[in-house]
């Protein structure tokens, strides 16, 4: 069990542009969640999914937003025609859901900067 | 949605000195969960704990989840303590994460 992993780390990117983020979850987790933090706020969620469905979206998922977890297992977040706004700490977080126990761990972040 | 309130917003104290962090949401809740935050973005768990008291060396804590209040006892502070502590609810869909305590520790 190596944890959770997110790639890249830090992402520079110029406004408009597009960019993807990559989030692999502890195995046999059947919860991925994403989350989006701002300086000074705590984590907001995104979106979760449970195995490959997605079950739960909030409305800051703009339609620039899109999030697959394909077979259940790694996660990708696109983030289309990037704005200074996006600018954020994206983080990826998963579980084992059994029962009503859902403890969450925590990827180390992506760090997002728009230009 | 629920709203969770941390409390202190900041906290600085002396190495060695005892600290209590509180957490209030404003619904029932299936979980809890508190979080240590280091200075590179890591969220570190520190305790999962829906009800009751659980304690892990010198950090313990509590939740009352009958009057929707958890607590977190910080004993004999370190300045490694240092760092923004939150407390997250699950309500069965997705986890309210407060806006956190940011604890200084200094020597």
């Amino acid at each position: 069990d190596t944890g959770v992993s997110q790639n890249p780390r830090h992402k520079i990117t110029k406004r408009g542009q597009n960019v993807t983020f990559r989030c692999d979850p502890i195995s046999e987790h059947n919860r991925l969640y994403w989350y989006r933090q701002t300086l000074g706020q705590g984590p907001e969620f995104l979106t979760y999914f449970q195995n490959e469905a997605q079950l739960e979206k909030s409305r800051l998922l703009s339609d620039r937003f899109s999030a697959e977890r394909p077979k259940g297992s790694f996660s990708t977040l696109e983030i289309q025609r990037t704005e200074q706004g996006d600018s954020a700490m994206y983080l990826c977080a998963s579980s084992f859901r059994g029962g009503t126990y859902n403890e969450q761990f925590f990827g180390p972040g992506t760090r997002l900067t728009v230009l | 949605g629920i709203q969770v309130e941390q409390s202190p917003p900041d906290l600085i104290l002396q190495e060695g000195a005892n600290s209590t962090l509180r957490c209030n949401f404003s619904d029932s809740v299936n979980n809890l969960q508190w979080f240590h935050q280091n200075p590179w973005g890591q969220l570190i768990n520190l305790f999962y704990i829906p009800s009751g008291t659980k304690q892990n060396g010198r950090l313990s804590a509590t939740t009352v989840a009958t009057e929707r209040y958890s607590l977190l006892y910080i004993s004999s502070s370190q300045t490694t303590d240092s760092g923004v502590y939150f407390c997250a609810v699950d309500t069965g869909n997705q986890f309210y994460f407060g806006t956190g305590t940011s604890l200084t520790v200094i020597p």
